[in-house]
């Protein structure tokens, strides 16, 4: 079935690095774009990144910009988010989502429809 | 970026109900718009995208219109399982942002 399933989340240092990782299965990958989206603990959601289905457009959040990387290999159906200069307000679960899109009568239509369970990173000393 | 702001934050209601959430962007977004159902511990659920446009499989209670700059997410008859929070998003350009959230709560 089509899922997403996150993983390398952890407990990290203040100003270390880490990589968490996204594997797909059940859909074919490198014809959809993905994104992070993650969510502090107790507070709503925040959409972190994107990248299109072939790689070529990133895009980001003001709060990551600079600090935080996606990236994706189409040969193994997986994104990843490389997380450097790490700090305490980025602990949250971060999840990975599939971007689908509909044609609309002028433009399309962008929404996340298919969503992992998760990984959890803490930035903590 | 664009800012959402979604009313209420929080909200208790019985079962039956009908129900509205407000979402409301800083500047115009056509209708860039989805709505999210997140229970705790749990993923976000996509149930409405293009402002209007059902997700397929959610149940036909929930419904959403709007453009450009304000947008309503609708329960028609509140269920037991719809207790949860509901969020909005904007992907009419980047960065997305989402609404702060509108928790559900049994009254």
């Amino acid at each position: 079935q089509v899922q997403l399933v996150e993983s390398g989340g952890g407990v990290v240092q203040p100003g270390r690095s880490l990589r968490l990782s996204c594997a797909a299965s059940g859909f074919t990958f490198n014809t959809y774009g993905v994104h992070w989206v993650r969510q502090a603990p107790g507070k709503g959601l925040e959409w972190v990144a994107g990248i299109s289905y072939n790689g070529r457009s990133e895009f980001y959040a003001d709060s990551v910009k600079g600090r935080f990387t996606i990236s994706r290999d189409n040969t193994k159906n997986t994104l990843y988010l490389q997380m450097n200069s790490l700090r305490a307000e980025d602990t949250a679960v971060y999840y990975c989502a599939r971007e689908n899109m509909v044609r609309g009568a002028d433009y399309y239509y962008y929404y996340m429809d298919v969503w992992g369970k998760g990984t959890t990173v803490t930035v903590s000393s | 970026a664009i800012q959402m702001t979604q009313s209420p934050s929080s909200l208790s209601a019985s079962v039956g109900d009908r129900l509205t959430i407000t979402c409301r962007a800083s500047q115009g977004i056509r209708n860039d718009l989805g709505w999210y159902q997140q229970k705790p511990g749990k993923a976000p659920k996509l149930l409405i995208y293009a402002a209007s446009s059902l997700q397929s499989g959610v149940p036909s209670r929930f419904s959403g219109s709007g453009s450009g700059t304000d947008f309503t997410l609708t329960i028609s008859s509140l269920q037991p399982e719809d207790f949860a929070t509901y969020y909005c998003l904007q992907d009419y350009n980047y960065p997305w942002t989402f609404g702060q959230g509108t928790k559900v709560e049994i009254k």
